[in-house]
């Protein structure tokens, strides 16, 4: 069966400092995978989707980047951390020509 | 674009009360749509979905039907317990446009007091 991690669980960054959030995915090949954001009280923003290695989109302009340096292993980072990056991330992936999103169980970043 | 419009509530019911959540989406195509829940602390699970008109979705007491003709997808459940105490999500995958990206609701929290 197919499973999703992240780590970390929880991250408090101070402002400024870098940020490397990892995402990988077992039990299957090739996913579409994708980073949202979740802040406090709102709803889902989607940040990044790969379709393949290398092959990163950018929904919306920010302060973030993603890399996928390997098929299962999707990263989020950021060189100098802002307070609005405060939030939840979650990180999902979904099989080639499926329906359904799978999420991981989310990274709580505090940045202060 | 497309768009998902839910019930944003929150809402607070109490044990083996009825719940409706209304979810609506706007596409250029027939969208495949899908419920989702986050429990605290959590990430989303997917609850149920629903790939064309007329197709019910259920899962866990809840249900959603996919209306084709106001493209809603209500989701339902007759008697709700404390532990369906939760964030739900709706989303929407636009079937004419790309597959690789979900379109969610701004999500609606639900309390189910004892």
């Amino acid at each position: 069966s197919q499973t999703i991690h992240q780590w970390p669980a929880t991250l408090v960054q101070p402002v400024g400092s870098p940020l490397s959030l990892e995402c990988t995915v077992e039990g299957t090949s090739n996913p579409n995978l994708y980073w949202y954001r979740q802040a406090a009280g709102r709803g889902l923003q989607l940040l990044f989707y790969s379709v393949g290695i290398g092959q990163i989109s950018s929904e919306v302009p920010q302060n973030l980047s993603a890399s996928r340096p390997q098929d299962r292993q999707f990263i989020l980072s950021s060189k100098k951390l802002l307070l609005s990056d405060s939030g939840f991330y979650l990180c999902a992936w979904q099989g080639k020509n499926q329906e359904t999103q799978y999420f991981g169980p989310g990274t709580r970043l505090l940045v202060l | 674009g497309d768009s998902v419009t839910q019930m944003e509530g929150p809402v607070t019911l109490s044990e083996e009360a009825f719940l409706t959540i209304n979810c609506t989406y706007t596409a250029t195509g027939y969208p495949s749509l899908f419920w989702y829940v986050q429990y605290p602390g959590e990430g989303l699970q997917l609850l149920l979905k629903a790939t064309k008109a007329d197709d019910k979705g259920s899962n866990k007491g809840f249900e959603a039907t996919y209306r084709k003709e106001t493209t809603s997808f209500h989701l339902e459940k007759g008697s709700v317990q404390v532990s369906d105490s939760a964030v739900y999500f709706c989303a929407g995958r636009d079937s004419g446009g790309s597959n690789y990206k979900l379109t969610f609701g701004k999500g609606t929290l639900l309390t189910v007091n004892p």
